[in-house]
């Protein structure tokens, strides 16, 4: 595998289910991204990890619930969504994140949810 | 606020055209850096270019070509001689570089939706 693979590509839960999302990426790098991607809008950051670490929540509803074990996977756990909710759901890494640099992302083909 | 533009919400053209994808922003930073991004029907974006505010060079790569005007706030996006390939969203984006205390964002235009037809 290269690049940033993303797990399912698609699915399609109940307001009621739980699932998640897994993301990894192959690339060595450091930091890792989740975005959603709804119609008409831009793309939206959601949650920023740095070395494992949480460095951005960008006001995403608990419903949400991300988790990176280690540098090269990244997990979102959905419980409870609403059909707003669905989107196309993007992971991304990149060399770094701090301060200073801005480092170019690497997309995963993203996970279509679509929630019922 | 920062803010970019893709006044072109789709863009229909014949194979061997060349076509121009527009990127207007607007910022109050001196120092700041911007991005063009291609989604294929694949779903992934493919990072395309990264250039900052200081470097008013213009970029060639191949079929690609950039064209980064401070005093219009522009960088526009030109493919020649296009292929089918190409057609895809094209998205601009926006980073600043943060002063003390805040984390930069990536401000994304809503992109172009390319088409190329044979």
């Amino acid at each position: 595998e290269t690049g940033v693979t993303q797990t399912p590509r698609h699915l399609v839960m109940g307001m009621t289910n739980k699932k998640s999302l897994k993301c990894e990426q192959h690339l060595g790098h450091n930091a890792m991204y989740w975005y959603k991607q709804s119609a008409k809008k831009p793309l939206e950051l959601m949650f920023v990890y740095s070395l494992e670490e949480r460095v951005e929540n960008n006001s995403v509803p608990s419903r949400f619930s991300p988790e990176c074990p280690n540098s090269s996977h990244l997990f979102l756990h959905l419980h409870t969504l609403q059909p707003e909710d669905s989107a196309l759901y993007l992971c991304a890494s990149s060399q770094d994140y701090w301060r200073g640099q801005i480092y170019e992302q690497y997309f995963g083909p993203g996970t279509r949810l679509t929630v019922t | 606020a920062q803010k970019v533009t893709q006044a072109q919400t789709e863009i229909s053209v014949v194979e061997k055209e060349d076509v121009t994808l527009d990127c207007v922003y607007e910022t109050r930073d001196t120092t700041y850096y911007l991005f063009w991004y291609k989604q294929p029907p694949s779903g992934e974006l493919v990072f395309l270019i990264r250039r900052n505010s200081f470097d008013e060079q213009n970029e060639i790569s191949g079929r690609y070509s950039w064209n980064f005007q401070k005093s219009t706030s522009s960088f526009n996006f030109t493919i020649t001689a296009s292929q089918v390939v190409d057609s895809a969203v094209y998205f601009c984006a926006l980073s600043e570089v943060p002063t003390a205390g805040n984390n930069r964002k990536l401000i994304w235009g809503l992109g172009t939706s390319l088409a190329v037809n044979p």
